[in-house]
This record gives C-alpha cells, structure tokens and sequence, in this order.
C-alpha cells in the first residue's frame, strides 16, 4: 500500500458546476477525514468517518458540501453550486483506531480546486 | 474546545544553525500534539507526536518537541538545520485522542540559507 491516495490532484471547475472528489484511504484503516486548506492556513476540518458512519462534521460543511464512504473503504466529497470561495486544497487523510486511542492521521497530497 | 497558536508565521536560519518552531496550544482535556510538515507538492508528513508518555519527543530527521504542560507549549527544535529542512511546519492539537479531529495551527514557513 503506497499511502493515502487523492484523486484528481487538480481540478477547475466554473461557478456554479458540481465537483466530486474521491479519496482512498490506507487499506486496512477505519477512520477517515476530510479536511480543507487555504492558501496561508493550516487545514481545517471538515468531516470525519468510523467506517461507514460519518460521526461528525463541522460547520464548514454546509449544505452544499456532502461526503460519503459507502462500504467503509474509498470515499467522496462532493460540492454543489460551487462557488469562487470553495477554491482550496481539498485533503483526505485516514488512521487506525478504536474509542479514544488510535494511530496518527496519514495524509494524501490533496486536490486543489479551483473555481473560475 | 481546542486551539493551537503558532508564535511565528516565517522563521529563517542558516544552514548548521539551530531550528526553534514555537507552539502554544488550548485544550479543554489531555492533549495528544504533533507537528506535521509540509513540502511544496507533497502530502502532510507526520514528524512527531505527544500523547501522555515522555514529555521531550523524538522525531524524523532529527527534529524533537518538548511537551511542557505549565506553559502550554510544544515547541519543535532541531540542532542543526538542513537545506532538505525548508518547508512549511504545522502545530496540531487533538484533545480527544488519536486523531478524531485535529485543529491546526496557521503554520510556519521555514527557510533555510546557504
């Protein structure tokens, strides 16, 4: 396994369209997180998943913003309507736990959205 | 709720030089902290972490962090800076174990010279 892989690695879309990207995570890790990055900021998060079920989100995922992980493996973020404010580094990362305890967060190398 | 402040938005040093990347965090339980690095194109790459066990952590290519509970800082250093050093370091703080949610701080931009 060669890590948490994102795809694409870009992507420009123009207002209003609908963009969907997808994440697979490291193979045998439960968790998996999305997280959004803006130029001079560090991540911020945005939803996370025990397998199948997505336990929390932020208020930055409005509802436009929806992500899934169907059968607990790869999962996709999908924004509607996008707008020019969306443009940022989408990051995917994944890590081993159960409860509290549990293995640091690997991170892809993200999708770069940006919105004309 | 959990914070992280990062003291220094550029930190520039000479190659040989020491590295000192500060780092405060705010957190409602016991901490787990890391730091995480950046290189331009690449994936965020975990450096070291924090949770519980010895307070000064070692990590990948010679970078340590020290976890002071008294003055809520987890500052990164390095002896000796490296060309291969320049990158962008986050501060990251996750006050529920693990990894659930981790809050990042604004990161510090690393430049090494010559």
């Amino acid at each position: 396994d060669t890590g948490v892989s994102q795809d694409p690695r870009h992507k420009i879309t123009k207002r209003g369209q609908n963009v969907t990207f997808r994440c697979d995570p490291i193979s045998e890790h439960n968790r998996l997180y999305w997280y959004r990055q803006t130029l001079g900021q560090g991540p911020e998060f945005l939803t996370y998943f025990q397998n199948e079920a997505q336990l929390e989100k932020s208020r930055l995922l409005s509802d436009r913003f929806s992500a899934e992980r169907p059968k607990g493996s790869f999962s996709t973020l999908e924004i509607q309507r996008t707008e020019q404010g969306d443009s940022a580094m989408y990051l995917c990362a994944s890590s081993l736990g159960q409860g509290a305890s549990g293995t640091e967060a690997f991170f892809g190398q993200g999708t770069r959205l940006t919105v004309v | 709720a959990q914070s992280v402040t990062q003291l220094d938005s550029h930190v520039s040093v000479s190659e040989g030089t020491p590295v000192l990347l500060r780092c405060n965090y705010s957190s409602s339980y016991s901490p787990s902290l890391f730091w995480y690095v950046q290189h331009p194109n690449k994936g965020l790459q975990l450096l070291l972490k924090y949770t519980s066990a010895a307070t000064l952590v070692k990590g990948i290519n010679g970078f340590e962090a020290e976890f002071k509970k008294s003055e809520t800082s987890f500052h990164l250093t390095k002896p000796s800076a490296h060309m291969s050093d320049a990158a962008e370091y986050f501060c990251v703080v996750s006050d529920r174990g693990s990894a659930r949610q981790l809050t990042f701080g604004s990161g510090t931009q690393l430049t090494v010279l010559p």
